[in-house]
Order: C-alpha cells, then structure tokens, then sequence
C-alpha cells in the first residue's frame, strides 16, 4: 500500500526559508514521477512542481518557479521541496503526491508564512 | 498555460438525483484530464483519470467523459457520502492546472 509521510512544516516569517520532506513507503520510488501539490486554507488545489524518476526534470507552477526547488533522494525513497523567499500567500497545506497524473497523496504538512 | 474552467461553482441536489460537473479547458488537452474527490477535512482522492478511466476501488456510479476541451463528471446516483468538493485537473502538459472546484451539496 502507498504510504507518503510528509514532514517540516511550521511557522515561517516573509521571507524567509523551509524544507519539507516526504518520506514514501510501499512502491517502487525511483520508478515514479512525483509532485507537490499545495492548498491554501479554505482555497482549492493549486499543482506546486514535478520531478521526473531521476531527478534530472523538474516543472514548477509559475507562482513559485524561481524560488521553490524541488529533490529527490531514490535511496532514502525522499523527496524535498526547498523553499526561499516565502511569501504570506505561500500559506498552505503541502502535499507529496505519487505520479505526474497525481496518483496518491500523502496527509499533507501546514505551512504558514506569517510575521 | 493551460487553464480549467468548472461549472457549476457549487450545486445542491437530492439523493438520487443525477449530478454533472464541466470542466472547460483553455487548449486542446485530447483526453489527459483527471477529476478528484476532496471530503471535508480529508486529503482529495482521485476518481478518474485519462478523462474516463475509473480509479480501482471507486464507484461505479462515478463516471467520466469528454475530449479535447470539455469533459464531464457524472454522479448516476448521488448519495449522502458524495458530499464533497470536486476538482479536475489537467495531465497534458506543464505546469498542471487544477480547475477551481466544485462543491456538490446534498439537499
């Protein structure tokens, strides 16, 4: 069964700096593609990035490209969103999700970006 | 990019009825479009994906149709538990869009 562990969320003030992690169990990780998806509070989904089965492709939404990079480690079967320049708007719920056609989602990590 | 356009914004209907969402697509994304499921306060699950393939494990009242540049969620039969808000999204090309959602409520 996929199971995807998100972790590093927290308070944040404008401008500055946050990891989040995601930690996958019970597939293959390096065989898959895998995105962030974000949602803001009481707003819709909004897709963040992608990274291809390497690592070696990334894609990123236009509001965040520039300052959000997004890694992989295949032989921790993690994943990494490194965010800089944090933004009030960038509060949100981050999600790890399985696939580029968004298969599974993990329980997300909150966030918030406030002075 | 590629932008998705749901309609209606938010629906109420009696159980039973028959429920449709659209979903308008900006461009031509042939038939890479997914449609999810978000309970409150729950993580969304996907539904669809490739405009009509059902997800293992999910109803069969749910089903899926369109190509191109529109594409319909149809609930045959809406019952209590599908009260939710109801998302598509584009797997064509990047970035992905999300529509902006749907929330079906039961009368």
């Amino acid at each position: 069964e996929v199971h995807l562990v998100e972790s590093g969320g927290g308070l944040v003030p404008p401008g500055g700096s946050l990891r989040v992690s995601c930690a996958a169990f019970g597939f293959s990780f390096s065989s898959y593609e895998m995105t962030w998806v974000r949602q803001a509070p009481g707003k819709g989904l909004e897709w963040v990035s992608y990274i291809s089965e390497s690592g070696q492709t990334t894609h990123y939404g236009d509001s965040v490209r520039g300052r959000f990079t997004m890694s992989r480690d295949n032989a921790r079967n993690a994943l990494y969103l490194h965010m800089r320049s944090l933004r009030v708007e960038d509060t949100a719920v981050y999600y790890c999700v399985k696939g580029s056609w968004i298969d599974d989602f993990g329980q997300g990590t909150l966030v918030t970006v406030s002075s | 990019d590629i932008q998705l356009t749901q309609s209606p914004s938010a629906m109420s209907a009696s159980v039973g009825d028959r429920v449709t969402i659209t979903c308008r697509a900006s461009h031509d994304i042939n038939i890479f479009l997914g449609w999810f499921q978000q309970k409150p306060g729950k993580v969304p699950e996907r539904l669809i994906y490739a405009a009509t393939t059902l997800q293992i494990g999910v109803s069969s009242r749910f089903s899926g149709s369109g190509s191109g540049t529109e594409f319909t969620l149809t609930i045959s039969s809406l019952q209590p538990e599908d009260s939710a808000t109801y998302y598509c999204l584009q797997h064509f090309t990047y970035p992905r869009t999300f529509g902006q959602g749907t929330k079906v409520e039961i009368k």
